[in-house]
């Protein structure tokens, strides 16, 4: 199985602060990775597919790069309604699995 | 746009089989090249995908719950359904249906519903 891990676990940052989120994949997976944001009590959102296309309607300070192994969700200007949990996604095969999430919060 | 909602026993016993049921409305679950899929995630913590299936049979699940899932397709219901036996506490969570392409990413999900295993 590939494992998909993330890092930091948490984070704080004050508003206008760029936020870099970090997800591995134990083995390459290619631009088979998906970003989602999920605010307490919601419903995942989809933000970035293919490891760096924007979703539609997803504001622009948010962006994704990466290939293979190492991937990055980039928010370039927190913001208030950013709080919430991200996970990586990979969808390389059949078999999907999620990363363990990172919490993003305002100082 | 489909819009997906998942329905069951909010509580279950310990060893018993959850079962859930997900309603497609606004699209058919039988048109190709969608797959359907569950996931879940327990209070406070992070998603797990449970497994996916396509309207044909075809299905996949984690590994490490393959031999307790069974998630099947109801197509003259427009149904998806998930079948977890021998459940524990650890299985306690918020279930959710989704909606994807193979080698495509979550994109329709449902609402999610609560599921406590409990005696």
């Amino acid at each position: 199985d590939i494992q998909m891990t993330q890092s930091p676990s948490s984070l704080s940052a004050f508003v206008g602060d760029r936020v870099t989120i970090t997800c591995r994949a134990s083995q390459g997976i290619s631009n088979y990775l998906a970003w989602y944001q999920q605010k307490p009590g919601k419903v995942p959102k989809l933000l970035i597919y293919d490891a760096s296309t924007l979703q539609s309607g997803v504001p622009s300070r948010f962006s994704g790069s990466g290939s293979g192994t190492d991937f990055t969700l980039t928010i370039t200007s927190l913001q208030p309604e950013d709080v919430a949990t991200y996970y990586c996604q990979k969808y390389n095969s059949a078999l999907f699995t999620f990363g363990p999430g990172t919490k993003v919060d305002i100082k | 746009q489909p819009q997906l909602q998942e329905s069951g026993p909010g509580l279950v016993k310990p060893s018993e089989t959850l079962s859930l049921t997900c309603t497609v409305s606004g699209g058919s679950i039988s048109r190709s090249s969608y797959y359907w899929g569950w996931i879940r995630q327990p209070p406070g913590q992070g998603l797990e995908w449970i497994g996916t299936t396509y309207y044909d049979g075809s299905t996949y699940s984690k590994p490490s719950l393959k031999s307790r899932v069974t998630i099947f397709v109801d197509t003259s219901r427009n149904q998806l359904s998930l079948k977890l036996s021998s459940v524990t506490a650890a299985d306690t969570a918020v279930y959710y249906c989704a909606r994807h392409r193979l080698f495509d990413w979550l994109l329709l999900w449902g609402q999610g519903t609560l599921v406590t295993v409990s005696s």
